[in-house]
């Protein structure tokens, strides 16, 4: 079956401008997960779905980082006003269940931001 | 706060050789723990994981990794080494929340 899809894979954007990157999980997964990865190091946790309600989003840097994932299955994560600091590779994953944390994370193939 | 370490950032072996990709971690009570693998322009595929129950893990593609809690250590290992194992490999906890805590990674180079 379809794996976790990302899209776009690759966006460039100017400073100050807003994005919006979707993650498509896979069907049936409850659980959606956002990393962002900067070069040289591992994924970073910024929030995760069950369902439609967001359950934790202690890992969003700051206020100019948002998720939303409206009927439980397609999430978009955005970024108001980018900076250059923001640049770096975006990371989703689902998983099966709800509050299982023995469940495999599934990861999509990343969307590559580059801030100029 | 719960943290992963990867020793070695590069590891270079020859192919046959022995792979060993270390991994501790920090955490007040036994985690779950995993080795993800990323192929370049690929998403992290998860290679094992450790939850409970027998503390030597066998995965895919003749990985394993041993769960030694009083070192808290999760060795990743491969008897012979193949030229396409070559790729960065993510050693992961899982405290009592779901999100995943990564090392930094080590890419695994592997010379012929």
């Amino acid at each position: 079956g379809a794996g976790v899809s990302q899209s776009p894979r690759y966006k460039v954007t100017k400073r100050g401008q807003d994005v919006a990157l979707r993650c498509d999980p896979i069907s049936g997964h409850v659980s959606l997960y956002w990393y962002r990865q900067a070069l040289g190091q591992g994924p970073e946790f910024l929030t995760y779905f069950n369902y439609e309600a967001q359950q934790d989003k202690s890992g969003l840097p700051n206020d100019r980082f948002s998720a939303e994932r409206p009927e439980g299955s397609i999430s978009t994560l955005t970024i108001q006003r980018t900076e250059q600091r923001d640049s770096a590779m975006y990371r989703c994953a689902s998983s099966l269940s709800a509050g299982s944390s023995t469940d495999t994370q599934y990861f999509g193939p990343g969307t590559r931001l580059t801030v100029l | 706060a719960q943290s992963v370490t990867q020793l070695g950032s590069h590891v270079s072996v020859s192919e046959g050789a022995l792979v060993l990709l270390r991994c501790n971690y920090s955490s007040s009570v036994p985690p779950y723990l995993f080795w993800y693998v990323q192929y370049p322009n690929q998403g992290l595929q998860l290679l094992l994981k450790y939850t409970t129950g027998a503390t030597l893990v066998k995965g895919i593609n003749g990985f394993e990794a041993e769960f030694k809690k009083s070192e808290t250590s999760f060795h990743l290992t491969k008897p012979s080494a193949h030229m396409s194992d070559a790729a960065e490999y993510f050693c992961a906890v899982k405290p009592s929340t779901n999100k995943l805590i990564f090392g930094t990674g080590t890419l695994l180079a592997v010379q012929p």
